[in-house]
């Protein structure tokens, strides 16, 4: 398997602009996680999903931001409208719902908004 | 969600063992100890979990000890490539229907000097 496969790498949209962040879990795993990271805020969980159903958003910073998981190979979390103050790097991790637990995570999505 | 504390930094010489230390006072029966390291510009790496018992990998030791409100993770031999941010963080037994949260804390930064 390839692994978590998340797109774009890089991303840079102006304020106001959609934006659009993709990750394909590993084939198998039905845990799904999206997590932000800065370098004031360190790593923090947006949203995961567990067979392709949301679980827990309260990491979610507002309205601006949502996430689907329409089918267990496919995720997409979007940003509308971007601020300034979304640029980070977006992870996506998926991992095996069993008592290993072990998340893998994608190579992230740097995001600047401008 | 527990919470755990370690040390902001550590330092290590390369090929001397490294004990990277985490409190968990407030863990509850059913929470696992796991460890994830990041290496500069990648996602989070799994790197060993436990509940009771030491456990031993590949890449690491996992020391709990027996009141469960420490663990030590313990690279027997430092690399220049362990140069990393260590995360411990305690996971709550994952759910057949809701999986569980894997939130990340700040970690240590192991500095592994030549």
């Amino acid at each position: 398997d390839a692994g978590v496969i998340q797109s774009p790498r890089h991303e840079v949209t102006e304020m106001g602009q959609e934006v659009t962040l993709r990750c394909k879990p590993i084939s198998g795993h039905n845990s799904l996680f999206w997590y932000r990271q800065t370098m004031m805020r360190g790593l923090e969980l947006l949203i995961y999903f567990n067979n392709n159903v949301p679980i827990d958003d309260s990491g979610m910073p507002e309205d601006r931001f949502s996430a689907k998981m329409p089918n267990a190979s496919f995720s997409t979390l979007k940003i509308q409208p971007s601020e300034p103050r979304d640029s980070a790097v977006y992870f996506c991790a998926s991992s095996l719902g069993l008592n290993n637990g072990e998340a893998f995570f994608g190579q992230g999505t740097r995001l600047t908004v401008v | 969600d527990a919470k755990t504390t370690q040390p902001n930094s550590m330092e290590s010489n390369e090929e001397e063992p490294v004990h990277l230390p985490c409190n968990h006072s407030t863990i509850s029966g059913t929470d696992y100890i796991h460890w994830y390291r990041q290496l500069p510009s990648q996602g989070p790496e799994y790197v060993i979990h436990g509940l009771t018992s030491n456990v031993n990998n590949r890449m690491a030791s996992l020391a709990i000890a027996e009141d469960r409100k420490s663990s030590t993770l313990i690279l027997h031999r430092a690399t220049l490539r362990d140069a990393a941010v260590y995360y411990c963080i305690l996971r709550g037994r994952l759910q057949e229907t809701s999986g569980s949260r894997l939130t990340f804390g700040e970690g240590t930064q192991l500095t592994v000097n030549p």
